[in-house]
């Protein structure tokens, strides 16, 4: 079956590591993008990728890495920059065709910061 | 900056009954997306706008956009316990930005026997 994979589904990590959430997508998709939202909030854009091997920041960047070194993938690593990194992390690829025009989210990851 | 608001943020009502979510954005765009939220749960595409006077329904719930006025409705009707939920808005960026999309705060729904 296509589909979005996100992993892990839980995420603990201790105050100054690093950790990294894996999505991985074979829908065929170009254009991939990284989500946080908080509790009670709407979504806000982390980073997007159009094609591989390029990447843009989104309106949260700060304390954020990516990389697209594949079609598929696109991992985001989670710094220790990064203040307030409690959150559901939600992964996403992006269908164009004719008519069509929809991100498609992946399960998502619940990262808390002990 | 494009900003995105949704009104009501909560709405508690009753089965049967007759409602509808309001979008409305800042600036210039022609693609609208409406997606659904179930509680601890990732987000499901429920519709795609991509033009002025676009209308699309599933089941009981219908989505309409007016660029002009930049605005968007979904409209429930005869609500069942089943659409409780929360539901998002999002505005669409331009193809030279990714196609970024702009989310509203979401409307919690709560459909009440």
């Amino acid at each position: 079956d296509g589909g979005i994979t996100q992993s892990p589904k839980y995420l603990f990590r201790k105050e100054g590591q690093n950790v990294t959430l894996s999505c991985e997508q074979n829908l065929n998709h170009d254009a991939m993008y990284w989500y946080r939202q908080d509790p009670g909030q709407g979504l806000r854009l982390i980073y997007y990728s159009q094609i591989v091997n390029d990447f843009q920041k989104g309106d949260i960047a700060e304390g954020y890495s990516v990389s697209r070194e594949k079609k598929e993938s696109f991992p985001l690593t989670v710094t220790s920059a990064q203040k307030n990194p409690t959150a559901f992390y939600l992964c996403a690829s992006r269908k164009e065709a004719l008519g069509q025009d929809t991100q498609y989210f992946g399960p998502g990851t619940r990262l808390t910061v002990l | 900056e494009l900003k995105v608001e949704q009104n009501p943020l909560f709405l508690s009502m009753q089965e049967g009954k007759n409602y509808t979510i309001y979008c409305n954005y800042s600036t210039t765009s022609d693609r609208l997306y409406w997606y659904r939220q179930d509680p601890g749960k990732s987000l499901e595409s429920l519709f795609v706008l991509l033009s002025n006077g676009a209308v699309k329904q599933e089941g009981r719930l219908m989505a309409s956009l007016d660029t002009k006025a930049r605005l968007s409705t979904l409209h429930i009707t005869a609500a069942v316990h089943d659409l409780s939920a929360t539901y998002f808005c999002a505005v669409g960026g331009r193809k030279t930005s990714g196609s970024r999309l702009t989310f509203g705060e979401g409307t919690q729904l709560t459909v009440n026997p």
